[in-house]
C-alpha cells in the first residue's frame, strides 16, 4: 500500500534559522515525490519534485529536498528560513505503476512557524 | 497563463441537498483529479478525468460523481449531503495521464484554490 508519513504535527523554527520538514514514503515501484505548501483558505501550491537523477532536488522560494531511498525519505530543507514561510507543508507520492498510479498519496501535513 | 480555475469559491447547503462544483484545468491541460481536505482526514483523492473517461477513483460512496467535457472542463457532484461532507475540494489539473513509460511532462500537477463547502 501507497503511503506519506509527516511526523510532526508541528515544527518551530526562529527567523534566520535552517528549517527541516520531514517526510518518508512507502510505494510500490520507484516513487515521485513532490512537496506543496498551502496557505489558509487557499489550495497547493507546488514547491518542488523529484522524478529522477540527482537526490538533492531544488525548487520555489529556496527550499530543497533531499531524496534517499535507502531511509524512503524526502525531507524538506531550507538554510534561512522567512516569516512568510509559516504555512502548511505537504508531502506527496505518486507511484509509477499498478492501479494507483495516477493518484497523489499525501501526508497529514506539517505547520511550520517561523518566530521573527 | 492562467491558472486552475474553480467556482464557486464558497458554498453553503443544507443535508440532503446536492451540489455541483466546477474545474476548469490549465489551457492544454487534458487530466483533472479532484482531491477531498478535512482537518479529520487531511486530503483524499476522489477521482481522476483524462479525455471524458473516468481513469480512477477513490473510496468515497456513490453520492460523490463527476464528469469531464470535450474542453477538458471538469464537474463533480455531491448527492443528498451529509454533514461529514463540509470539506474543503480541490482540483487539480495535469498534461496528461501517467503512463508506465517516462514521459515526465505527465508528472505535475496544479492545483486550483478549492471549493469550501460547509453543510449545515
Amino acid at each position: 500500500a501507497q503511503s506519506v508519513a509527516q511526523p510532526e504535527d508541528q515544527v518551530n523554527v526562529a527567523e534566520g534559522n535552517p528549517l527541516t520538514v520531514k517526510c518518508t514514503y512507502s510505494v510500490s515501484g520507484n516513487p515521485y515525490l513532490f512537496w506543496y505548501v498551502q496557505y489558509p483558505n487557499r489550495g497547493l501550491q507546488f514547491l518542488l519534485k523529484y522524478i529522477t537523477g540527482d537526490n538533492l532536488v531544488k525548487g520555489s522560494y529556496g527550499f530543497e529536498a533531499e531524496f534517499n531511498k535507502s531511509q524512503t525519505s524526502f525531507h524538506l530543507k531550507k538554510p534561512s528560513a522567512l516569516v512568510s514561510d509559516s504555512a502548511l507543508y505537504f508531502c506527496a507520492v505518486r507511484p509509477d505503476r499498478g492501479s494507483t498510479l495516477g493518484r497523489l498519496y499525501f501526508g497529514r501535513g506539517t505547520q511550520l512557524t517561523v518566530w521573527p | 497563463k492562467a491558472g486552475v480555475t474553480q467556482t464557486p469559491r464558497y458554498l453553503i447547503k443544507t443535508r440532503g441537498q446536492q451540489v455541483t462544483l466546477s474545474c476548469s484545468p490549465i489551457s492544454g491541460h487534458r487530466s483533472v483529479s479532484w482531491y477531498q481536505q478535512t482537518p479529520g482526514q487531511g486530503l483524499q483523492f476522489l477521482f481522476e478525468y483524462f479525455s471524458e473517461t473516468q481513469r480512477n477513483k477513490g473510496n468515497f460512496p456513490g453520492r460523490f460523481s463527476g464528469r469531464q467535457f470535450s474542453n477538458s472542463r471538469s464537474e463533480m457532484n455531491v448527492s443528498t449531503l451529509e454533514l461529514g461532507d463540509s470539506a474543503l475540494y480541490l482540483c487539480a489539473s495535469s498534461r496528461g495521464i501517467f503512463n508506465a513509460g517516462h514521459d515526465r511532462s505527465n508528472y505535475g500537477y496544479t492545483f486550483g484554490s478549492g471549493t469550501r463547502l460547509t453543510v449545515v
